[in-house]
């Protein structure tokens, strides 16, 4: 089973914030935050991860509460080409190649 | 540096035949894992190689069966095919030393009829 729980769906205006949370109440503390996102009938793209502080990148920022029970990926200013689905795993990143469980992720639908 | 590369993209098969999947992951990636994407069941997990070897398996039937070879390039095969059997068929390889990115192909799509 899936370790996360998103929202089925968002909806965001474009040229705004699109904020996609995720739940991972029972991660382990060796476990890393990962964010795929994937375009219609293309593979699943990989955006970001972390383990337990704020993480930034050209694509999209990661903020992972203290507790680490939760996180939000933000997109800061969303286009329609980030339409898409967006997948939140958690896994264990540095040596462990363990089956990657993907949940039924959050459809993004920006609109113009 | 070439991405993940699967073949065929698309392809038509009847109930009852067999298809092999082939994958050539990024170059230097020693392990490949392969999922099924259909509508109803999301990206499901079906079994990842490292080093020839086979590590891990989703709870797929044994009709589902894969390889690595030396050069990492990693093959599934589906036997007996099933009308649901019918998905895209993703491969993505994992880096050394390992980062926990997959980097996923484009996908095989298998249309069975």
């Amino acid at each position: 089973d899936a370790k996360t729980t998103q929202p089925p769906s968002m909806d965001c205006a474009e040229g705004r914030a699109a904020n996609l949370p995720c739940n991972h109440s029972t991660i382990s503390g060796n476990e890393y935050v990962y964010w795929y996102r994937q375009i219609h009938s293309q593979g699943p793209q990989y955006i970001i991860h972390g383990l337990k502080n704020n993480e930034t990148n050209e694509m999209a920022s990661l903020i992972i509460t203290e507790d680490r029970k939760s996180s939000t990926l933000i997109l800061p200013h969303a286009t329609l080409r980030d339409t898409a689905v967006y997948y939140c795993i958690v896994r264990v990143a540095v040596t462990s190649y363990d089956k990657v469980i993907f949940g039924p992720g959050t459809s993004l639908s920006v609109i113009p | 540096k070439a991405g993940v590369t699967q073949t065929p993209r698309y392809l038509i098969k009847t109930r009852g035949q067999q298809v092999t999947l082939s994958c050539s992951p990024i170059s230097g990636h020693r392990s490949v894992s392969w999922y099924q994407q259909t509508p109803g069941q999301g990206l499901q997990f079906l079994f990842e190689y490292f080093s020839e070897t086979q590590r891990n398996k989703g709870n797929f039937p044994g009709r589902f069966s894969g390889r690595q070879f030396s050069n990492s390039r990693s093959e599934m095969n589906v036997s007996t095919l099933e009308l649901g059997d019918s998905a895209l068929y993703l491969c993505a390889s994992t880096g050394t030393p390992n980062t926990g990115e997959l980097f996923f192909g484009e996908g095989s799509r298998l249309t069975v009829l």
